[in-house]
């Protein structure tokens, strides 16, 4: 079973700050070779459901705003928020499918806070 | 624009079953969807329980799986849960999301399934 570890647990910041949160597979993800297809990022605002962001590593979700990016492959991935607005400053899951069997893991969360 | 809607007990007794229901509107539970069922204990992280095809075909957590059914009723437009024997371990948020698979054109392949639309959520609370 893969296991996805987020890092930091917490990351303070001020607003307009560059925010990197670090999402890593406890082996590659999808098995077997490098493959970054099957990541995914949601954000949660207190008191509401999760979000979807990114997919496929990369992908913006329809209504993203373009200051949010995802890269990495393999076992790293990373999601970039370039500017930070108040309103970002929530937690954030990342998340991965595998199908054998099929299954989707979450990792932990990352919490960003106002510094 | 698909929305969710989660319905259920809010509390329930240990041992006894928790059952939820999610109803599909804006769009068909017939679609070329997988629809899940997601839980989040207070202050903790995201669990996936299981999943469900329009044809009846699920997947589980192996951790879940002997607890949990997941059924859908095509003519009400709703997918289903039902989780027994339960503890206080099992108090949570519980979310119905859509799954979506997205298809990677370049890779010709498919790039993962992931969970565009989820339900606002209910609060369970197993307790006697």
């Amino acid at each position: 079973e893969i296991m996805l570890t987020q890092s930091p647990g917490t990351l303070s910041l001020s607003p307009g700050e560059r925010a990197t949160l670090s999402c890593r597979a406890s082996q590659t993800v999808h098995g077997q070779t490098i493959n970054s297809y099957y990541l995914a990022w949601y954000q949660q605002r207190p008191g509401q459901a999760p979000r979807l962001l990114i997919y496929g590593t990369s992908i913006r979700a329809t209504g993203v705003p373009d200051r949010f990016s995802g890269s990495g492959s393999g076992a790293d991935f990373t999601l970039t928020i370039s500017r930070l607005e108040p309103e970002d400053f929530v937690v954030y899951f990342c998340q991965q499918y595998d199908n054998s069997p099929p299954i989707y893991t979450f990792g932990q969360g990352t919490k960003l806070e106002i510094k | 624009q698909v929305q969710l809607q989660e319905s259920g007990p809010r509390l329930v007794k240990p041992s006894g079953t928790l059952s939820l229901t999610c109803v599909v509107s804006g769009g068909s539970i017939s679609s070329k969807n997988w629809w899940s069922w997601v839980r989040q204990p207070p202050g903790k992280g995201l669990e996936w329980i299981g999943e469900i095809y329009h044809s009846g075909s699920t997947n589980y957590n192996p951790s879940l799986k002997s607890r949990v059914t997941i059924s859908v009723d095509r003519s009400k437009n709703q997918f289903s849960l039902k989780m027994n024997s339960v503890t206080a371990a099992d108090t949570a948020d519980y979310y119905c999301t859509r799954v979506i698979t997205y298809y990677d054109i370049s890779a010709a392949d498919i790039g993962g399934y992931y969970m565009d639309v989820w339900g606002k959520g209910t609060t369970v609370t197993v307790s006697s």
